[in-house]
């Protein structure tokens, strides 16, 4: 069964410090790629996904996420966080093509993220 | 267009008892999915609904758990006799087709 690690599970930064949040997923077949973040109290929001196209990928606020189809990697970035970016951040795969269980996501276990101002 | 709508957003229960969920998912959505978030876990896939049928629930334990997506009214996720281990939030995403799901805020299940 494929599965997603994320590789932190909490992150401490001071505001303006840069960002990155390592994904891994295991299956080699075609995928979707998704981060969702979860401010504290609120309901899961999506960042950004990956389809196809360019592996470089722009979301809300400021994420971006590149997909490495080598390294089987979706790693989430941000130049310079701000005390709001506080929240949850999960990393989640949709496989595609693998009958009625394909529209379900496979998510990591999340990384907390905590900006000091 | 509200989001995915929740209720409760908290649920006590004592052991025995039965929790039900509810789920409305977005104006024209006909995909319903709900998932399993225990302590310190990543959110668990449970079940894929479209209305009226059940699509895939490889997720859903074998006992107890059942879900529905009537033709009319919300998705609701159903635990009979509950045990302690049921305790967490379970989430419900709707979609207008496959794969790319909003997410309600949950509900928090706390069995006693």
């Amino acid at each position: 069964a494929q599965s997603v690690s994320q590789h932190n599970h909490h992150v401490i930064l001071s505001e303006a410090a840069s960002l990155e949040l390592g994904c891994n997923y295991s299956y080699g077949g075609t995928v979707n790629l998704f981060w969702y973040v979860q401010y504290p109290g609120q309901h899961l929001q999506l960042l950004l996904k990956y389809f196809s196209g360019d592996p470089l990928v722009k979301g809300i606020k400021g994420f971006e996420a590149e997909f490495i189809k080598s390294k089987f990697s979706f790693n989430l970035r941000k130049p310079s966080v701000q005390w709001s970016d506080t929240a949850e951040y999960f990393c989640a795969v949709n496989i595609l093509g693998s009958g009625a269980g394909s529209y379900q996501l496979t998510f990591g276990k999340g990384t907390k993220l905590s900006v000091i101002p | 267009n509200a989001g995915v709508m929740q209720n409760p957003r908290h649920l006590v229960r004592r052991r025995g008892q039965e929790a039900r969920l509810r789920c409305s998912p977005m104006k024209g959505h006909s995909h319903v999915y709900w998932y399993r978030q225990l302590p310190e876990e990543g959110l668990k896939f449970m079940v894929y609904l479209q209305k009226e049928n059940i699509i895939d629930e490889s997720g859903m334990p074998k006992e107890r758990f059942s879900a529905e997506f009537p033709k009319e009214g919300p998705s609701i996720l159903r635990i009979q006799q509950v045990v302690r281990g049921d305790s967490a939030a379970y989430f419900c995403a709707s979609s207008p087709r496959a794969s790319e799901a909003f997410f309600g805020q949950g509900t928090r299940l706390t069995v006693v």
